[in-house]
């Protein structure tokens, strides 16, 4: 079992819908949440981290961290075309070491 | 617009052959990481540096790869000799002081086909 699952896709939702992107971790270790989003032959650029358990909303993005469940999950209110890119969760135990373990992505289309 | 920059964008060669990607971090990033990316194993961290020094490169294959820092404009890594199961996205990502681990910037990709 690795340590972070992400359910591949690929997920194709209408314009506007809301979007849940979610990733389970087996590491109780892991403080730091991260989502990224990677356009075609682009890098990864982050979305929104979070620390520890709770909830971070950053304009339409929403992010889910649930401990004890060892799930994190990413809303999109009002999906875009321009959302349509692979999501990547990547997570760390923090402190001095800056290693991330990511999940493999779920490719998002969102279609207009 | 400060932003880490990769060369080659693509590179193909023949298996046996050595092969050199090179990084440039951003303006004042004194972390380096260097990660490959692949549709079987994602994204996966191969090394990284602070302040020009390598902090963990446990996730490289030690026999082939090696990864340096000239200097603090400059990241590289080698792969000598290619194999095909080396043929992946190459990226490389500077963070500042104090930003490791939120504010990891990646630059665009080294797209390398080891025929």
């Amino acid at each position: 079992q690795k340590e972070v699952e992400q359910d591949p896709g690929p997920l194709s939702v209408p314009e506007g819908a809301i979007v849940s992107l979610n990733c389970t971790y087996s590491n109780s270790a892991f403080q730091y949440f991260m989502w990224y989003r990677q356009y075609s032959r682009k890098g990864p650029e982050l979305l929104m981290y979070t620390y520890s358990s709770g909830n971070k909303e950053d304009g339409r993005f929403t992010a889910q961290v649930d401990k004890s469940s060892k799930y994190i999950s990413l809303f999109i209110r009002d999906s875009q075309p321009s959302d349509s890119a692979t999501y990547l969760c990547a997570m760390s135990g923090g402190g001095s070491n800056y290693k991330l373990t990511f999940g493999k992505g779920t490719l998002l289309t969102v279609n207009p | 617009d400060a932003r880490v920059t990769q060369t080659p964008r693509d590179k193909v060669t023949e298996m046996g052959q050595e092969v050199t990607m090179r990084c440039q971090p951003i303006l004042g990033h004194n972390t380096v990481f260097w990660y490959r990316q692949t549709m079987m194993q994602g994204l996966e961290l191969l090394a990284y540096f602070r302040n020009r020094a390598p902090l963990d490169d446990s996730g490289m294959p030690k026999d082939r790869f090696s990864a340096e820092m000239p200097d603090a404009t400059l990241a590289t890594l080698k792969i000598q000799p290619s194999e095909p199961r080396d043929s992946a996205v190459y990226f490389c990502a500077s963070a500042p002081p104090r930003g490791g681990l939120t504010e990891q910037y990646f630059g665009p990709g080294t797209r390398l086909t080891v025929t």
